[in-house]
């Protein structure tokens, strides 16, 4: 079965440094979405992504945040100059364009920033 | 801004008996509804859905009801067994842009042997 995947699975930074979080999603699906999850907090929606191109941004998403596809099958996240705050569990999700909602998730990435 | 709220952070309920789960929500906009299950450590796990224009959706041991005018769904797990223990989310879209997901805060549900 195709799933979401995502890496890597734990990335440890110090503060103000460049990270970039990796996915792939599933081949045929064409939107794609990047979520939080802060310990204890509920998922939240970062943003979306269709045709090479943000479709819709969260207030969390900032000029800080950045989305890719640089080829054909990587989906990524960059954070420029992380903060303490962007500590979180990070997943991506994808989703076929017509006929459906459902989104699937990847595994996610543990984001800790020292 | 709780739009998805899941009031029971957990549940336990005996192997072989009925979890209910249930989750409430305030945007009227919201046109379709998805249960997700999430072990530690793992992504959220797709479970089941309900579109604004159903009731009812079934789908073996799980089926999600929705009650609109309450603004209201459960999920009922039938019967439990102890591989369902896990955080179970309640997500909501408005079925419009993006279809960008509203999770609630999720509950924690064991199934005791």
């Amino acid at each position: 079965e195709p799933e979401v995947t995502q890496t890597p699975s734990h990335q440890v930074t110090q503060m103000g440094q460049e990270v970039i979080l990796r996915c792939v999603p599933i081949s045929n699906h064409l939107y794609f979405y990047w979520y939080r999850q802060i310990l204890g907090q509920k998922v939240e929606f970062l943003v979306s992504f269709y045709n090479n191109e943000i479709s819709e941004k969260s207030e969390i998403f900032d000029d800080q945040f950045s989305v890719e596809r640089p080829d054909g099958s990587n989906f990524t996240l960059k954070i420029r100059s992380t903060k303490l705050e962007d500590s979180a569990m990070y997943f991506c999700a994808s989703r076929r364009e017509v006929g459906t909602d459902t989104q699937y998730f990847g595994p996610g990435t543990r984001l800790t920033v020292l | 801004d709780q739009q998805v709220k899941q009031n029971s952070p957990s549940l336990s309920v005996q192997e072989g008996r009925i979890s209910i789960l249930n989750c409430d929500y305030t945007n009227s906009m919201f046109d379709y509804f998805l249960w997700y299950k999430k072990y530690p450590a793992e992504g959220p796990t797709f479970l089941i859905s309900i579109s604004s224009i159903k009731d009812k959706n079934e789908d073996g041991r799980f089926t999600v009801f929705l009650n609109k005018s309450a603004k209201h769904l459960s999920l009922h797990i039938v019967p439990s067994q102890p591989g369902d223990s896990a955080v179970y989310f309640c997500a909501a879209s408005n079925g419009a842009g993006s279809y960008q997901l509203t999770f609630g805060k999720g509950t924690k549900l064991s199934v005791i042997p």
